[in-house]
């Protein structure tokens, strides 16, 4: 399975810090995707990388992609109040599922 | 708006009861798929479709069933069948055949059983 794991299961921070969420996964993938779901919502995307980038950016948010490691990284920079949420790795291989993880459930304190 | 409209928001069912799930896209989307998610966990696909007419089973789609008649359209029914479907459904459309590419979520339904 190439399933995504998410690493912390729950992070709490405060208003101003940056929050920091991994993703691991176990066989080989086209794209690595990243979305964000308030609760009782929708899953929004965030950002989508692809096996042969290695780091890319949309506004406060860095996601990095190491695929030696299988491993990917979401940073969230400036944190604030509205982004608490659950986040979620999701990776695809061309002719496959998609795969979500459990998710990390963020918390930003005012 | 473009987007994925999913009805009711809410649904309770009584034991030995079908229901349908409602899922309406206007992105003009080939694929469309069903996921469900319960408390603290990931999404588990139910069913997809990636043209009108044809869908294939997901990782979970004993108890489930799905239709395909037109593009903007694929509801879910949970059958009888399904033995705990107790939880969220989301549908979700993408651009991209071959199961690659963005995803576009609804809103969700809820279904829980009496």
């Amino acid at each position: 399975s190439q399933q995504g794991e998410e690493d912390p299961q729950a992070l709490s921070i405060q208003e101003g810090e940056n929050a920091t969420m991994n993703c691991s996964y176990k066989t080989s993938i086209n794209n690595l995707q990243w979305y964000r779901q308030n609760s009782g919502r929708g899953l929004v995307h965030l950002i989508l990388i692809r096996s042969n980038e290695r780091e890319k950016h949309s506004g406060r948010l860095r996601v990095t992609l190491d695929t030696s490691k299988k491993s990917s990284s979401l940073l969230i920079t400036a944190s604030r109040a509205a982004d608490t949420a659950s986040y979620f790795c999701a990776t695809d291989k061309l002719g496959q599922n998609f795969v979500f993880g459990p998710g990390t459930r963020l918390s930003v304190l005012p | 708006d473009g987007g994925i409209t999913q009805s009711p928001k809410y649904l309770f069912r009584k034991e030995g009861q079908n229901v349908t799930l409602s899922c309406e896209q206007n992105l003009n989307h080939d694929a469309m798929y069903w996921y469900r998610q319960d408390p603290g966990q990931g999404l588990r696909l139910i069913y997809y479709s990636q043209i009108v007419n044809d869908f294939q089973k997901g990782d979970i789609a004993e108890g489930y069933s799905v239709s395909r008649e037109k593009k903007e359209s694929f509801p879910l029914t949970v059958t009888s069948a399904q033995k705990n479907p107790t939880a969220f459904y989301l549908c979700a459309s993408s651009l991209m055949t071959g199961l690659t590419g963005e995803l576009f979520f609804g809103e969700g339904s809820r279904l829980t059983v009496l």
